[in-house]
Parts: C-alpha cells; structure tokens; sequence
C-alpha cells in the first residue's frame, strides 16, 4: 500500500496563476483533509471532506477550492495564487471508524512569488 | 472552538537525558483525543502517541510516554534516554469525536539532541 501519496511535492507559481494539488489514499478512507503548514503556527486545517461528493469549509479556506468526485481523491485548487499562500500543502486521510488516526502524505511545498 | 498551546517553541536535551514537552489546550467538549505528531526534517507527519479522554490512565509507547490532566487540560510529552533520531518537532494536536474528526495543531516544539 501507498497509503497517502500527494501531486506534486514541490511548485513554484507567479502570483495570479493557478494549479491543482491532488491527494490519493488507496486505504479506503471516509474522511480526507487539506492542512497547511507555517512556520509557528502548526498545521491549520483548509477544507475536509466525509465522503464521495461531499466537502467542508475549515480554519482557513479563503482562496482555495476543493473536490472530492472519487473516494480515493480529494483535490485542492488554488485559482489565483497569491504569496499569502506560499506554505506546505498536507493532505491527510482517517477511517470513519476503529482506531482514531490521520494519516499524512509526505507534503506539497509551493512557493508563489 | 478548540485551541492547542505549545508555549516552548525549542527545546535542546542531552542524549540519553529525558525530555518534557509542555501542551494545554482549551476545548467545551468532555469526550476527545490528544495527540502527539513527530515531524523529522524529511517533513513527514508520524503519530506518536495517543490519548483519550476519558482514559484516566496516561498512555506509553515504548521511551513516550504522557502526562494528562484532564482539568488542568493540559497534555505533556515525556521521552526517556533520547536518541538522536528523536530531533524533530513535535506537534501537540486536539481532536473531535463528533462529525469528521478534525485536528487542531499547537505550534508545535522543536526538539534538538545534544550529543
């Protein structure tokens, strides 16, 4: 098993351009998640999902859209990057039920000049 | 809404010395999760180790091991004889048992082994 594998690990954007981060997770998890990481501020969740079609807003969702059309894929776009978003993207997926657990992808790190 | 605290944003040890990581947290709700994520320079996320709330017994894993005070809400991490593998940092994360399971992250600690 892959477990949680992320597209692409790094990216470099002008301001205004836009791009798709995707996610797959192939352990066929309900719920998958967007994180973004800062320096001294932690990982804050952006948009989350329970299941096929279904997506949420989280702590900081402004500037990001997200979809969710397969179990195993959750995308994250970004329409007009701005440098505010330079940041390391984390995807995470849990099961709905049994042991309470995100599982990480290695990390997308984006930078937006 | 929920709010994780790490307030040592470094933190330096002596290998083979034991180490206390500090976390509070704030949260209206009686039932959750505590959390404990190692992230190495390769940047990926590693559970750590686990707690739940209603668990009055604090949880160990091997030389990890924590300290929870439900009232006091606060959710320490103890490593014993650290290695140097250990360097990394160290999140401290709530999570909810209602709907989707969200985490909220602390800042997180930086964790260096002196040899």
């Amino acid at each position: 098993n892959a477990g949680v594998t992320q597209t692409p690990k790094f990216r470099v954007l002008k301001t205004g351009q836009s791009m798709t981060l995707l996610c797959a997770q192939d352990m066929n998890h309900e719920y998958m998640y967007w994180y973004r990481q800062d320096p001294g501020m932690g990982l804050r969740l952006i948009h989350y999902s329970v299941g096929e079609g279904t997506t949420a807003k989280g702590e900081v969702p402004d500037g990001y859209n997200v979809s969710r059309l397969k179990k195993q894929n959750f995308l994250l776009g970004l329409e007009s990057a701005a440098p505010s978003q330079t940041s390391v993207y984390f995807c995470a997926s849990s099961p709905r039920t049994g042991f309470y657990e995100q599982y990480f992808g290695p990390g997308t790190r984006l930078t937006v000049t | 809404a929920q709010t994780v605290t790490q307030s040592q944003p470094e933190m330096s040890v002596q290998e083979a010395e034991t180490v206390t990581l500090s976390c509070t947290y704030d949260t209206s709700e009686s039932d959750y999760y505590l959390f404990w994520y190692k992230q190495p320079p390769s940047r990926q996320m590693i559970l750590v180790i686990r707690q739940e709330a209603y668990k009055q017994q604090n949880a160990t894993e091997n030389r990890f091991s924590v300290n929870f005070q439900k009232a006091a809400k606060s959710f320490s991490l103890k490593i014993s004889d650290s290695q140097l593998g250990d360097a990394a940092m160290y999140f401290c994360a709530w999570g909810g048992i209602q709907g989707a399971q969200k985490l909220v992250f602390g800042q997180g600690t930086r964790l260096t082994i002196n040899p």
